[in-house]
């Protein structure tokens, strides 16, 4: 248990859907981080906060959309996903951008 | 941009010394990071490095040489429960917004009885 908690720990959506992930961490931490991690490939980082705003956004796609309401907590909304955006959507949080990240279980997503 | 390079797949026996390498290509260097991730769950921070030099950390160990864009990852005592993907991750200060952070492929350690 590392104090990041993922939900849902497992999605499958349709292309035509919108479904939201969320990710929640009681460390006290400033950061956090949303990561896609595919099959055979290196983690891949997609979205970072600090202290609610969004300091970096790794040329993701606009079907998917972050929003940090609070410290705490960090969603991804998801919209007309594509089969190829099948992965696991790891969320993580440092206590700044400049500390390690403890990582969630991660929400495994199917798009069929 | 960012290159990093890890050996795929490692294979080491129980109670063993193992050495994971990994090589790097980056500007504006920030720190290094070594996670290791088991089967089908979340990756667990082990070590960070950002002066060169070794940091231990009881069985594992990590070295870093900003010179020559390299650092490993020393496993000692291999125990079966160490079998997992150590992924080696780098920050820099590139990126849209100054702060970049990109993982290396992972090893994949399997430690045989």
């Amino acid at each position: 248990e590392t104090g990041v908690t993922q939900t849902p720990r497992h999605l499958v959506m349709g292309m035509t859907n919108k479904k939201s992930l969320k990710c929640e961490q009681h460390l006290g931490h400033n950061a956090m981080y949303w990561y896609k991690q595919s099959a055979k490939k290196p983690l891949e980082l997609m979205f970072v906060y600090s202290l609610e705003e969004r300091v970096e956004n790794n040329s993701v796609p606009s079907r998917f959309s972050p929003e940090c309401p609070n410290s705490s907590h960090l969603f991804l909304h998801l919209h007309t996903l594509q089969p190829e955006d099948s992965a696991l959507y790891l969320c993580a949080s440092s206590l700044t951008v400049n500390t390690e990240a403890f990582f969630g279980q991660g929400t495994r997503l199917t798009v069929v | 941009g960012q290159n990093i390079d890890q050996p795929t797949e490692m294979t080491a026996t129980e109670g063993a010394i193992v050495q994971i390498n990994c090589t790097y290509q980056t500007s504006g260097f920030n720190g290094l990071f070594w996670y290791q991730q088991h089967a089908g769950e979340a990756p667990t921070f082990l070590s960070y490095n950002v002066l060169d030099g070794l940091e231990e950390k009881g069985r594992f160990s990590s070295f870093l040489s900003r010179s020559k864009g390299y650092s490993y990852l020393l496993l000692k005592e291999l125990q079966m429960k160490d079998s997992a993907s150590y992924l080696c991750a780098v920050r820099d200060r590139g990126g849209n917004y100054g702060q970049n952070f990109v993982f290396g492929p992972g090893t994949r350690l399997s430690v045989l009885p």
